[in-house]
């Protein structure tokens, strides 16, 4: 079965720093990965996914994330960060044969100014 | 275009009454799926429907019904509930179709409490 852990609860950080927020996943077979943000009483919207191809991914808002397939990883990253990107991030698993999407269980990044 | 709506967007109830949530889209999508979300414990599906008159249990479906009316409408009905079920009710869609990286749509979310 596949499973995903996000390593952070919480990432603080002061507005234009770089941030990576932390993903690992489980499965014993090939894998899609997605990050969803989910910003103050809203649903959650897709930043970006991996589903084959080149490693690094870019999404929306300037994130980008690379898939890490010999560390079962697939971390968040942008090297500059706004006020406007406070919000819950999930990263999320699906096995290509499969009709689940298996989420973490988030991590609420604050930026302060 | 709305996308996907949810009614009600805030419920409280007493243990044991009942309600139904719904849940729409206009999207022409084939999927639906109904998640709960908690502190702490990221979105956990309930009940999915991969098409029209079909229905699957998902990782946390006990104390909870769902009945696709029709390609649009998906609804989660809690018959008695219970304390434990005090959570954000999520309705997502998906577009159908191989290989299975399509992007699910949320809705803007029930809050629901349970007294």
């Amino acid at each position: 079965a596949q499973s995903v852990t996000q390593l952070d609860s919480q990432v603080p950080v002061f507005e234009e720093a770089p941030v990576e927020l932390r993903c690992n996943y489980s499965s014993s077979v090939s894998v899609y990965l997605f990050w969803y943000v989910q910003y103050p009483n809203q649903g959650l919207q897709l930043l970006l996914k991996y589903l084959s191809g080149s490693t690094l991914v870019k999404g929306i808002n300037g994130f980008e994330a690379e898939f890490n397939k010999s560390q079962t990883s697939f971390h968040l990253r942008k090297p500059s960060v706004h006020i406007s990107d406070t919000a819950e991030y999930f990263c999320a698993v699906r096995e290509t044969s499969g009709s689940r999407l298996t989420f973490g269980e988030g991590t609420q990044l604050t930026v302060n100014p | 275009n709305a996308g996907v709506t949810q009614t009600p967007k805030f419920q409280v109830l007493k243990t044991g009454q009942s309600m139904t949530l719904q849940c729409a889209q206009d999207m022409n999508h084939n999927s639906m799926y109904w998640y709960r979300q908690d502190p702490g414990m990221g979105l956990r599906l309930i009940y999915y429907s991969a098409s029209e008159g079909t229905t699957d249990k998902g990782e946390v479906p006990n104390g909870y019904n769902v009945s696709r009316l029709n390609k649009r409408e998906f609804s989660l009905r809690l018959e008695s509930a219970a304390p434990s079920q005090t959570s954000v009710y999520f309705c997502a869609t998906e577009g159908a179709g191989a290989p299975r990286g399509d992007t699910q749509y949320f809705g803007p979310g029930t809050r629901l409490t349970v007294l």
